[in-house]
């Protein structure tokens, strides 16, 4: 099973700065017949469910803003946000599905306003 | 607007069993696969179980194969995972999640709406 490991475990970022997650799988979740990484995120905001933010590493979901970037290839990624704003607020999770099942999650990253 | 709609959690004994629903609405819910997702503040978020649009292919995770049990009714718009014999560290918020469909392929990919969640704790 591919295990999703993210850093930092916690951040805290100034209103207006550039916010960075990491995110790293155990094996590469890049397949090489279609050059695609199987590689979603998620914004999870105080009792909400999680939300898709992007998936094939890179894709914004319909609707997200566009502060709002990931990339990365193989087994590191990157989520980014370019200029945090007060509603960013929330915890957010890397999720592979590259080798399904099992689908697996990373633990999750906090980010909060300094 | 996609609406899922967990029910069905609450308080159960270890050893007993809990039937969950989640109501789909705002979308055909034939043209697409499911999952459900647990989330617990000390394991985070975990897939639990998908079932593909006809029912004829559900996979499970290890923690709780042979125990659970998912499934559908498309004409009544509604999923279910059955739950037995369950344990202490099945406590947990449950989530149904749809499935981005990827034609052709049926497995789990990733999930493009979430319903609310239902709580099960289970303690005596």
């Amino acid at each position: 099973d591919i295990v999703m490991t993210q850093s930092p475990d916690s951040l805290a970022v100034s209103l207006g700065e550039r916010a960075t997650i990491n995110c790293k799988s155990s094996q590469s979740v890049l397949y090489s017949s279609n050059n695609k990484n199987y590689l979603a995120w998620y914004q999870q905001k105080p009792g909400q469910p999680p939300k898709l933010l992007i998936y094939w590493a890179s894709t914004r979901e319909s609707g997200v803003p566009d502060r709002f970037s990931g990339s990365g290839s193989g087994t590191d990624f990157t989520l980014t946000i370019s200029s945090l704003q007060a509603e960013d607020v929330a915890v957010y999770y890397c999720q592979q599905y590259y080798s399904t099942p099992p689908i697996s999650f990373g633990p999750g990253t906090k980010v909060e306003i300094k | 607007d996609v609406h899922l709609v967990e029910s069905g959690g609450g308080l159960v004994q270890p050893g007993g069993s809990l039937r969950l629903s989640c109501a789909a609405s705002g979308f055909t819910f034939s043209d697409y696969e499911m999952n459900w997702v647990r989330q617990t503040p000390g394991k985070g978020v975990e897939w639990l179980s998908y079932i593909s649009y006809s029912g004829s292919t559900t996979y499970y995770a290890d923690s709780v194969k042979g125990r659970f049990t998912i499934s559908r009714d498309n004409a009544k718009d509604s999923l279910f995972l059955q739950m037995n014999n369950l344990r202490a560290e099945d406590t947990a918020v449950y989530y149904c999640a749809r499935d981005r469909p990827v034609p052709g392929i049926h497995r789990p990919f990733y999930f493009d709406s979430w319903g609310q969640g239902t709580l099960v704790t289970v303690s005596s």
